[in-house]
């Protein structure tokens, strides 16, 4: 099982620049959802998933966006980089219910210059 | 809103100490609870969750409380190791199935 899947691991951004990072999960998990990891910040949700078709912001979903056309994809999108984004980002699906843990991915780490 | 806090941010112990992590959630309104470990420029991997309706978990040399009415959890390591030093993280699931973090405790174990 290869779990939660994210390309890139690591990538540089100039300003203004756009970018889509990737995110696969194989274990037919419906809710899916993207972090961002800053350092004194702790874990912030951005944007997540319930189903294919349905996605809701999180807490800091500015700047970015998602869309979810399959079970398996959940990317998000950069649509014009700004520094506050350097981050690292990490995607996590989740099968719901009381029993059910996250797993997560390993993380993206992005720069923005 | 719910927030999640954890108590201390950093710790430091001799090896072969027995220590408390602490984490406190505002609302009691949660599915589960997560311990998780992460280790420098690593991702999350998951050590623990205790479902609502659990007292404890445990896994080797690690347990983990919860009590959900007064909206605490702690994560108690036995007899530490050099290896376990990283940042433990405190993860509640709530309303909407989000997962809601507190900011962690940086553990030391010294040699």
């Amino acid at each position: 099982n290869a779990g939660v899947t994210q390309t890139p691991k690591f990538q540089v951004l100039k300003t203004g620049q756009s970018m889509t990072l990737q995110c696969a999960q194989d274990m037919n998990h419906e809710y899916m959802s993207w972090y961002r990891q800053d350092p004194g910040m702790g874990l912030r949700l951005i944007h997540y998933s319930v189903g294919a078709g349905i996605t809701d912001q999180g807490e800091v979903p500015n700047g970015y966006n998602v869309s979810r056309s399959t079970t398996e994809d959940f990317p998000l999108r950069l649509l014009s980089a700004a520094p506050s984004q350097t981050s690292v980002y990490f995607c996590a699906s989740n099968a719901g219910g009381t029993i059910a843990g996250y797993t997560f991915g390993s993380g993206t780490r992005l720069t923005v210059v | 809103k719910q927030e999640v806090t954890q108590i201390p941010a950093a710790l430091s112990v001799p090896e072969g100490e027995n220590l408390v992590l602490n984490c406190s959630f505002t609302d009691s309104a949660i599915y589960n609870l997560q311990w998780f470990r992460q280790d420098p420029g690593k991702g999350l991997t998951s050590l623990l969750l205790i479902q609502s309706s659990q007292r404890e978990q445990t896994s080797g040399r690690l347990n983990a409380s919860l009590d959900k009415s007064s909206g605490r959890s702690t994560l108690y390591i036995a007899a530490s190791q050099p290896g376990d030093s990283a940042t433990y993280l405190c993860a509640v699931t709530g309303g909407g199935n989000k997962l809601t973090f507190g900011t962690g405790t940086q553990l030391k174990v010294e040699l």
